[in-house]
């Protein structure tokens, strides 16, 4: 099956530097990958949708300068949250979905804890 | 806008009890996914539903999709307390590359 890996799976930073999430899809290319922020007993909010090559695709509300997104690959995306503070503090989930996939389904990692003291 | 409504949004049940949980979606759409979530951890895909009528179903889990009526459920048939998680339902929209998710319900099942 699709596989996507995350890391670091869990971060502590302190407040004013930045943290880097890797987000790799391990057995298949993914042309498009998604990122998700979950704060505790929410759902899932999308952050960006990052495409292969191209600038992502910010969602409203989301600061392009605070959540730099760069997909330099067709297996891999990174978020970095930049001059991080305790409010970013959440769990980020990244998504690939496969190039040549029939259910356009997106495949999930198993989510970055981030706390930010 | 698509919009995704679940209901309820919290669920506690006994065991060897049947439930349903409802998924209404507001604009036309031609995938519907549910997924499950447990304390701490990420998604675990539970079904795709790819057209009007569709039944899908795993164990004591089914899933079944209305298009016209823009409905899904989800269906608990004897509930266990391994099922205990949340579980959410999300949408495709048709003119963009994301899914849409609903809020969630809480699923707790009383031994």
């Amino acid at each position: 099956g699709a596989v996507v890996s995350q890391h670091p799976s869990r971060v502590i930073c302190k407040s004013g530097t930045s943290v880097k999430i890797e987000c790799r899809s391990l057995d298949f290319q993914a042309t498009t990958m998604f990122w998700y922020r979950q704060f505790p007993k929410q759902s899932l909010m999308l952050m960006a949708t990052s495409n292969e090559g191209s600038k992502a695709t910010y969602e409203q509300g989301v600061e392009k300068d605070k959540f730099l997104i760069n997909h330099a690959s067709l297996t891999l995306s990174t978020l970095t949250v930049t001059s991080a503070h305790p409010e970013d503090s959440s769990f980020y989930i990244c998504s690939a979905r496969e190039s040549r996939g029939l259910y356009n389904e997106q495949f999930f990692g198993p989510g970055t804890r981030l706390t930010v003291l | 806008e698509l919009k995704v409504e679940q209901n309820p949004l919290f669920l506690s049940m006994q065991e060897k009890k049947n439930y349903t949980i409802y998924c209404n979606y507001s604009t036309t759409s031609d995938r519907l996914y549910w997924y499950r979530q447990d304390p701490g951890k990420s998604l675990e895909s539970l079904f795709v539903l790819l057209s009007n009528g569709a039944v899908k179903q795993e164990g004591r889990l089914m899933a079944s999709l209305d298009t016209k009526a823009r409905l899904s459920t989800l269906h608990i048939t004897a509930a266990v307390h391994d099922l205990s998680a949340t579980y959410f339902c999300a949408v495709d929209e048709d003119r963009d590359d994301k899914i849409i998710f609903g809020k969630g319900t809480r699923l707790h099942i009383l031994p």
